[in-house]
């Protein structure tokens, strides 16, 4: 089946600092890369969607700036988190496509700012 | 646009409970519906889905009927086990749109 890593599992960073998430596609080539992330106990919240070779696009009321996607391969989508603060840590999950609508999940990245 | 609403948890039962988590939906055209299961500390792993009314999605024993007449996706297990414990999310893509759309999730406890 499909299989989507995420690296790190999880990642404590100093406030200021930044961070990278990697989103990998293990098995097959993602034309398509989504970003989410996830407070405690609620719902996904879809950040930005990436298509390999292009800039990606960003949900209203994220900031461009501070989310920085590259989806620089079609196995392959970072998100670095830049000038992190307390209120950024939360749980980032990335998904993966190819042509069809079906999207596979990442385990997640845990990060805490500290 | 398009949205997704589940029951509000918890949803608290004992071991070899029926299980109920409802789902209903609004969308334009024909979505595809999914249900997906988050454990604690985890991603996120499709459960099933259906791609048309009357499909019957299932899997390790949960299965979801889509029920175009009611704009329904209500997720049921016979006899639920102490490891189902998780979050359930219920979802939907129109065809043809790339955009997952989540319900806000509901939690599962099951007790032995």
């Amino acid at each position: 089946g499909a299989v989507v890593s995420q690296h790190p599992s999880w990642v404590i960073c100093k406030s200021g600092t930044s961070v990278k998430i990697e989103c990998r596609s293990l098995d097959f080539q993602a034309t398509t890369m989504f970003w989410y992330r996830q407070f405690p106990k609620q719902s996904l919240m879809l950040m930005a969607t990436s298509n390999e070779g292009s800039k990606a696009t960003y949900e209203q009321g994220v900031e461009k700036d501070k989310f920085l996607i590259n989806h620089a391969s079609l196995t392959l989508s970072t998100l670095t988190v830049t000038s992190a603060h307390p209120e950024d840590s939360s749980f980032y999950i990335c998904s993966a496509k190819e042509d069809s609508y079906e999207q596979y999940f990442g385990p997640g990245t845990r990060l805490t700012v500290t | 646009g398009d949205s997704v609403t589940q029951m509000e948890g918890p949803v608290t039962l004992s071991e070899e409970a029926f299980l109920t988590i409802n789902c209903t939906y609004t969308a334009t055209g024909y979505p595809s519906l999914f249900w997906y299961v988050q454990y604690p500390g985890e991603g996120l792993q499709l459960l099933l889905k259906a791609t048309k009314a009357d499909d019957k999605g299932s899997n390790k024993g949960f299965e979801a009927t889509y029920r175009k007449e009611t704009t329904s996706f209500h997720l049921e297990k016979g006899s639920v086990q102490v490891s189902d414990s998780a979050v359930y999310f219920c979802a939907l893509v129109n065809t043809g749109f790339q955009k997952l759309v989540f319900g806000t999730g509901t939690r599962l406890l099951v007790s032995p």
